[in-house]
């Protein structure tokens, strides 16, 4: 079975400052990790993937994750938060094959203070 | 344009009035998907199809029916609704079969509410 523990439900940056959303994973195979983002009365967007290769992940509007497998870690960081990052973001882990289910974790709504 | 719609957006109804939100895929996707998204429980798998006429229940699927009849088209159908299948719904479609993993495109949500 797998699973994702995103830590902390709602997260505060000032605009400008450093993101970090925490995502921790348990996975009993190699895992494929994703970031979503849904956005106020919309879908979940892809932001980032972490399949097989790099585990620097670059994704859409400046958002990274880094792939730790010591330390079953994806956590999402942007250097500099802006306005429009206001948002809740979703972890998600399945595994190799594309009939596999996505397990998502609990999300994080983040929010940016002017 | 590569997408997944979901109908209604909006959807108010009774307890136990039969109802159906529709999904449809334009993206000839082999895998589908419903979840409902509830405030501290993320998203969860309600049911899924990896074809045609092959469908299975995830991790919620009381209350819930599905059918997958064509390959674009994945309804969600609630026999008896009732108050505690009030949430937010999505629908999702990624390619599937014996392929790596690839990304799961969502619909814009169906806000069920159920009085």
């Amino acid at each position: 079975a797998q699973s994702v523990t995103q830590l902390g439900s709602h997260v505060s940056v000032s605009e400008g400052a450093l993101v970090l959303l925490r995502c921790n994973y348990s996975s009993s195979v190699p895992p494929y990790l994703f970031w979503y983002v849904q956005y106020p009365n919309q879908g979940l967007q892809l932001l980032l993937k972490y399949t097989t290769g790099a585990t620097l992940v670059k994704g859409i509007n400046g958002f990274e994750a880094e792939f730790k497998k010591s330390e079953t870690s994806f956590h999402l960081t942007k250097p500099s938060a802006h306005m429009s990052d206001a948002a809740e973001y979703f972890c998600a882990v399945t595994g190799y094959f594309g009939n596999e289910k996505l397990t998502f974790g609990t999300g994080t709504r983040l929010t940016i203070i002017p | 344009e590569a997408q997944v719609t979901q109908n209604p957006r909006y959807l108010i109804t009774v307890t136990g009035k039969k109802l159906t939100v529709t999904c449809s895929q334009n993206m000839n996707h082999e895998y589908m998907s419903w979840y409902r998204q509830d405030p501290g429980l993320g998203l969860r798998q309600i049911y899924y199809s990896m074809n045609v006429e092959v469908t299975d229940k995830g991790d919620v699927p009381e209350g819930y029916k599905v059918s997958r009849k064509e390959k674009r088209n994945f309804p969600l159908i609630l026999e008896s609704p009732s108050p505690n299948q009030t949430s937010l719904y999505f629908c999702a479609s990624s390619e599937g079969g014996d392929e790596v993993h690839t990304e799961a495109f969502f619909g814009q949500g169906t806000r069920l509410t159920v009085v």
